[in-house]
């Protein structure tokens, strides 16, 4: 079956470390987003990719990187310079330029301990 | 800019009660209009959608009208069961900005009790 997968699960940061989160997907999908959840919020955009080695920021970018060296992958790092990276990080996919409904990924609960 | 307001919730009903849960928007641009459902601890999945003024989207006993007119896409059911229990997102995406992002609601959670 296709679909995202995201991992870790659950993971936990000290203060001060940089972490990454892995985003995949196997629906042949071209573009990729990745959004933060926090408590009785809706989604935030963090970052996002068209195609292949491209990539934009969203609307909450700073103290996050991410990459795009292949069309499955799109992993996020959460850098120390996110003052408050604690919420639950969600990935998703549409397929081609028509856009239409994203899929996500069932998502990565952060907290910095 | 683009926003959504989605009614505040959460939203307890008794099983087999109608639901509905109100969305209002704004848009610049023709957005495409989406209901999510976020189970405990899972990811969003689509529960229904509509591309252009006046079409209904369906699924599961669930329904919403795109409202040009009014900018509104509430979500209905005529009949809810204990499953139905989740956070309901109402979203846009304006496919003509180039990034296609979804812009959120906050979400209503939806309590069904037996």
């Amino acid at each position: 079956d296709g679909g995202i997968t995201q991992s870790p699960k659950y993971l936990f940061r000290k203060e001060g470390q940089n972490v990454t989160l892995s985003c995949e997907q196997n629906l042949n999908h071209d573009a990729m987003y990745w959004y933060r959840q926090d408590p009785g919020q809706g989604l935030r955009l963090i970052y996002y990719s068209q195609i292949v080695n491209d990539f934009q920021k969203g609307d909450i970018a700073e103290g996050y990187s991410v990459s795009r060296e292949k069309k499955e992958s799109f992993p996020l790092t959460v850098t120390s310079a996110q003052k408050n990276p604690t919420a639950f990080y969600l990935c998703a996919s549409i397929r081609g330029p028509q856009g239409g409904e994203q899929f996500f990924g069932p998502g990565t609960r952060l907290t910095v301990l | 800019g683009n926003s959504v307001t989605q009614m505040e919730g959460p939203v307890t009903l008794s099983e087999e009660a109608f639901l509905t849960i109100n969305c209002t928007y704004t848009a610049t641009g023709y957005p495409s209009l989406f209901w999510y459902v976020q189970y405990p601890g899972e990811g969003l999945q689509l529960l229904l959608k509509a591309t252009k003024a006046d079409d209904k989207g369906s699924n599961k006993g669930f329904e919403a009208t795109y409202r040009k007119e009014t900018t509104s896409f509430h979500l209905e059911k005529g009949s809810v069961q204990v499953s139905d229990s989740a956070v309901y997102f109402c979203a846009l995406s304006v496919g003509d900005t180039g990034r296609r992002a979804l812009t959120f609601g906050s979400g209503t959670r939806l309590q069904v009790q037996p």
